[in-house]
């Protein structure tokens, strides 16, 4: 079974600077994709980047970009430039599509990062 | 607008009692799936379903029943059986082709209280 690790349950950031929230995971597969969720106050889950495995270059979505280590099965998540809005939860995801290729699969999720931006 | 509606926002159950919990959407997604979330905890799967009238157990599906009569609805059912029900219940859907595939859309949840 997959496994998704983040291992920082809390983590502060000053506005306007930059912070990286970690995340391994563990599979034995090579055809897999990996998000970043973020879940404000609101409590809406709300996709912020996605990463499919056979890609190498790393996915980038504004001032959100991940450092994909495939070998090291590790996905970290680089917020530029912290809002106050991006306060929030945020979690790693795996999914590992079902056998027949389709994207139809389960996600697994990581435990979860409390993120503070402070003005 | 398209998305996908959850009612109620907040229920309340009296230990014993069944409740329903709805999942709606109107963005034509083919699969659909229900998760839980405890405090402090990531999301953990109940149930997901492909196709109408096919559905498939997830993690802790125990105590969990679903029905997926029709595309756009996928209900569940907290039953007795379940020790601990309280918790916020989440459902999501997602396509199966196209520049979103595989990417799944989370409603607004439930919040679910036993008292």
């Amino acid at each position: 079974a997959q496994t998704v690790t983040q291992s920082q349950p809390e983590m502060s950031v000053q506005e306007a600077e930059t912070v990286t929230l970690s995340c391994t995971y563990d599979t034995s597969e090579n055809n897999y994709y990996l998000f970043w969720y973020k879940q404000p106050p609101s409590r809406q889950m709300i996709l912020v980047i996605r990463q499919e495995a056979y890609k190498q270059q790393n996915a980038t979505e504004n001032r959100f970009s991940v450092n994909f280590q495939k070998a090291a099965k590790s996905f970290s998540l680089k917020i530029s430039d912290s809002q106050l809005g991006d306060t929030a939860m945020y979690f790693c995801a795996f999914l590992q599509p079902d056998a027949g290729g389709t994207s139809y699969g389960k996600l697994t999720f990581g435990q979860g990062t409390i993120l503070t931006v402070h003005p | 607008d398209g998305g996908i509606t959850q009612s109620p926002k907040y229920l309340f159950r009296k230990e014993g009692q069944n409740v329903t919990l709805s999942c709606e959407q109107n963005l034509n997604h083919d699969a659909m799936y229900w998760y839980r979330q405890d405090p402090g905890q990531g999301l953990r799967l109940i149930y997901y379903s492909q196709i109408v009238n096919d559905f498939q157990k997830g993690d802790i599906a125990e105590g969990y029943s679903v029905s997926r009569e029709k595309k756009e609805s996928f209900p569940l059912t907290v039953t007795s059986a379940q020790k601990n029900p309280t918790a916020f219940y989440l459902c999501a859907s997602s396509p199966l082709w196209g520049i979103s595939y595989n990417e799944q859309f989370f409603g607004p949840g439930t919040r679910l209280t036993v008292l």
